[in-house]
């Protein structure tokens, strides 16, 4: 059973520029949320994606966008890359209908801004 | 929104010692609690949760309580062993059956260091 899947796992980029993220989730998972973890800091919520739709957005700015393809895959867009965007992107899943079930984790995206 | 937070920041323990993280939430309305263990280079991995209708849940060495009143959740880990080393994050969030597990608001961790 194949859990969360993200890549690639480490990126460089220089200010500026822009990036694209992916995540597979878990077997049977239709719901994936992303969260932004910044060095010695717990993750913070970014936006979730169902039935490819934007279903909840955290205090991130319109730099960060998502999509979810019809196979519950998704992508997490970052534009204009600024310093402060330097983290580890995570991607979790989970079931929609399920709300009492936990999210599971990848291992991230590890982003260095130059 | 959600406000949680996390005590201590850091924590070392001799093998065989109990290790105790102690977490506050702001949010009444937040019914689901989980505990993450993060080790170097790895995502979070949920290592036990409790629902609000719990007060208390053992997993083996694992255990969480749960006190809606006071609004705070702890982790007990009882025998530990270096293994254990890693951050844990516990997190708060409101899910509704027939609907989606909404935002996680994790606290901002604890290293817990386990000597041999």
């Amino acid at each position: 059973d194949a859990g969360v899947t993200q890549s690639p796992t480490h990126l460089i980029k220089t200010r500026g520029q822009q990036v694209t993220l992916r995540c597979s989730p878990k077997s049977g998972h239709d719901t994936v949320s992303w969260y932004q973890q910044a060095l010695g800091q717990g993750p913070q919520f970014i936006f979730q994606y169902y039935e490819e739709e934007e279903r909840q957005r955290g205090n991130f700015p319109d730099r960060f966008s998502g999509h979810q393809f019809p196979n519950y895959s998704s992508e997490l867009n970052v534009n204009a890359l600024l310093l402060g965007d330097s983290a580890l992107y995570l991607c979790a899943s989970s079931y929609f209908d399920r709300g009492d079930q936990p999210q599971h984790f990848g291992d991230g995206t590890r982003l260095s801004i130059l | 929104g959600e406000n949680v937070e996390q005590h201590p920041s850091t924590l070392s323990v001799q093998e065989g010692d109990s290790a105790v993280i102690k977490c506050t939430y702001s949010d009444s309305a937040s019914n689901y609690f989980p505990w993450y263990k993060q080790e170097l280079g790895k995502g979070p991995q949920l290592i036990i949760d409790i629902r609000s209708n719990v007060g208390e849940k053992k997993d083996q060495r694992i255990a969480v309580t749960l006190n809606k009143t006071a609004k705070h959740f702890s982790l007990h880990i009882t025998e530990t062993q270096p293994e254990d080393s890693a951050v844990y994050f516990c997190a708060a969030s409101i899910g509704v059956r027939g609907s989606t597990l909404g935002r996680l608001y994790f606290g901002r961790g604890t290293q817990l260091t386990v000597w041999p």
